[in-house]
């Protein structure tokens, strides 16, 4: 039962530096999202996709970019690291939207930029 | 447009406790309502839920009652153990509009002492 995997679990950038969060899902679900999370601030949507090659912004998108060439996976790039992205990064996957939105989550990536 | 508040934590209670938590909603449509609870190094994962008025969720001991007349979806458990320590976020989920996307709550840090 892996469900919702996330790669790497810790990583600290430099300022500048770039990398991909990697997330994939084993559940054939349609829908995946990518979400920060700052302390005491819950979570924010950063991109989302409805299905392979379909992507779009969510709430807070600037300094990063997605992709979705397959159903299962759904990378998070970061381009030209700042310290503001210090945070920690949650990837999840529904079967259905609205009402019927349950999602599912990975176990998270902490990323830290100095 | 759509909202979610829960009360603040910390809270801190001692093991066999009592517990609430508080969430209140606006909502543009017909909600459903979710609490999502995160253990400490995990991502979060769905604890209860309630699709239409007056129903309950209920998980683990946890419930919650959704009740349109006062907008809210209040978490409660009789008796709390050490091992509910973690972070509860109330959530919601509408058809139409922004129905791609799950609304949440700041979270409530809930900390059980033996």
């Amino acid at each position: 039962n892996a469900g919702v995997t996330q790669t790497p679990k810790f990583r600290i950038l430099k300022i500048g530096q770039s990398m991909t969060l990697q997330c994939t899902q084993d559940m054939n679900h349609n829908y995946m999202y990518w979400y920060r999370q700052d302390p005491g601030m819950g979570l924010k949507l950063i991109y989302y996709s409805v299905g392979a090659g379909i992507t779009d912004k969510g709430e807070v998108p600037n300094g990063y970019n997605v992709s979705r060439s397959t159903t299962e996976d759904f990378p998070l790039r970061l381009e030209l690291a700042a310290p503001s992205q210090t945070s920690v990064y949650f990837c999840a996957s529904s079967a259905d939207r609205g009402r019927r939105n349950i999602q599912y989550f990975g176990a998270g990536t902490r990323l830290s930029v100095l | 447009g759509d909202s979610v508040t829960q009360m603040e934590g910390p809270v801190t209670l001692s093991e066999e406790a009592f517990l609430t938590i508080n969430c209140t909603y606006t909502a543009t449509g017909y909600p459903s309502l979710f609490w999502y609870v995160q253990y400490p190094g995990e991502g979060l994962q769905l604890l209860l839920k309630a699709t239409k008025a007056d129903d309950k969720g209920s998980n683990k001991g946890f419930e919650a009652t959704y009740r349109k007349e006062t907008t809210s979806f209040h978490l409660e458990k009789g008796s709390v153990q050490v091992s509910d320590s973690a972070v509860y976020f109330c959530a919601l989920s509408v058809d139409g509009g922004s129905n791609y996307k799950l609304t949440f709550g700041k979270g409530t840090l809930l900390t059980v002492n033996p």
